[in-house]
C-alpha cells in the first residue's frame, strides 16, 4: 500500500517563526502519526491523531501541535522555531486497529535558520 | 518501552543473502516485531512484521527465536538497490488504538557489486 503525501517537500524558516506541515492520509486510513527526524538519527514520535483527537503524545512541548480533519488530512504546527528544530518530519497513516500496519509518506524537509 | 539493538553497519555482495539480526530481550507477549527500511532522505518503507511465527513476504522472510528475544529479517538475493538503513522497532500498544513506533539507530546496509 502507498499513497501517503506530504507539502511541502523542503521549507526554510528562521527562529521564532511558525510553520504549518501538511499530509494527506492513504484513502481508508483514519489514523495519523507523526514523526521528527534529526539528520543521522531515526524518526522520533511526536504524537498521533485519530477521529480528530490527540490521543498519544512523544516527549515533545506544547509548542508541537496538530490537526487532523474530517477527511482524515492533518496538519503539523510548531511555534517559536528553534534551530534544533530543523528536521526531516515524517506523517505515517493507517487504518484504526491495534495491528494495522504505517504507511509513511515522504517527509517534509525543514531548516531553521 | 521495548528496546532494540542493531549492528550500525554491515555489507552484503550483490546476489547474496543479507542477514540483519536484532535483539529485543525485553520484548513482551503482546508486542510485534516490525522491519522498516530507510533509503537516504526518504520515508521509512515498511518490509514485514511478525509475532512469534515466522513470515515470508515478496521482500524478505523474518526469523523470530522461540524465545521472542531476536530475530533476523533476511533479504535472500540483495541488489543494490536495498541499500538502506533497516530499523527493528517493538510495536507498542497503547489506548487500543495501536502504538507508536520507537526508532533506534538502525543498521545501514551496503549492497557492493
Amino acid at each position: 500500500e502507498t499513497g501517503v503525501t506530504q507539502s511541502p517537500t523542503h521549507l526554510i524558516k528562521t527562529r521564532g517563526q511558525q510553520v504549518t506541515l501538511r499530509c494527506s492520509s492513504q484513502s481508508g486510513h483514519n489514523t495519523v502519526s507523526w514523526y521528527q527526524q534529526a539528520l543521522g538519527q531515526g524518526p522520533q514520535f511526536i504524537f498521533q491523531y485519530y477521529r480528530e483527537e490527540e490521543n498519544g503524545r512523544g516527549n515533545f512541548p506544547p509548542r508541537f501541535s496538530g490537526l487532523q480533519f474530517p477527511n482524515y488530512s492533518s496538519e503539523l504546527n510548531v511555534n517559536a522555531l528553534e534551530l534544533d528544530d530543523s528536521a526531516l518530519y515524517l506523517c505515517a497513516s493507517r487504518r484504526q486497529g491495534s495491528t494495522d500496519t504505517q504507511y509513511f509518506g515522504p517527509g517534509t524537509r525543514l531548516t531553521v535558520l | 518501552d521495548a528496546k532494540t539493538t542493531q549492528p550500525p553497519s554491515m555489507d552484503c555482495a550483490e546476489g547474496r543473502a543479507a542477514n540483519l539480526p536484532c535483539n529485543h530481550s525485553t520484548i513482551s507477549g503482546n508486542e510485534y516485531v516490525y522491519w522498516y527500511r530507510q533509503i537516504h532522505s526518504q520515508g521509512p518503507q515498511y518490509i514485514i512484521h511478525g509475532l512469534k511465527n515466522n513470515e515470508t513476504n515478496e521482500m524478505a522472510s523474518l526469523i523470530i527465536t522461540e524465545d521472542r528475544k531476536s530475530s533476523t529479517l533476511i533479504l535472500p538475493h540483495a541488489t543494490l538497490r536495498d541499500t538502506a538503513v533497516y530499523y527493528c522497532i517493538v510495536r507498542l500498544l497503547f489506548y487500543n488504538q495501536g502504538g507508536k513506533l520507537i526508532f533506534g539507530q538502525g543498521t545501514e546496509l551496503s549492497v557492493k557489486p
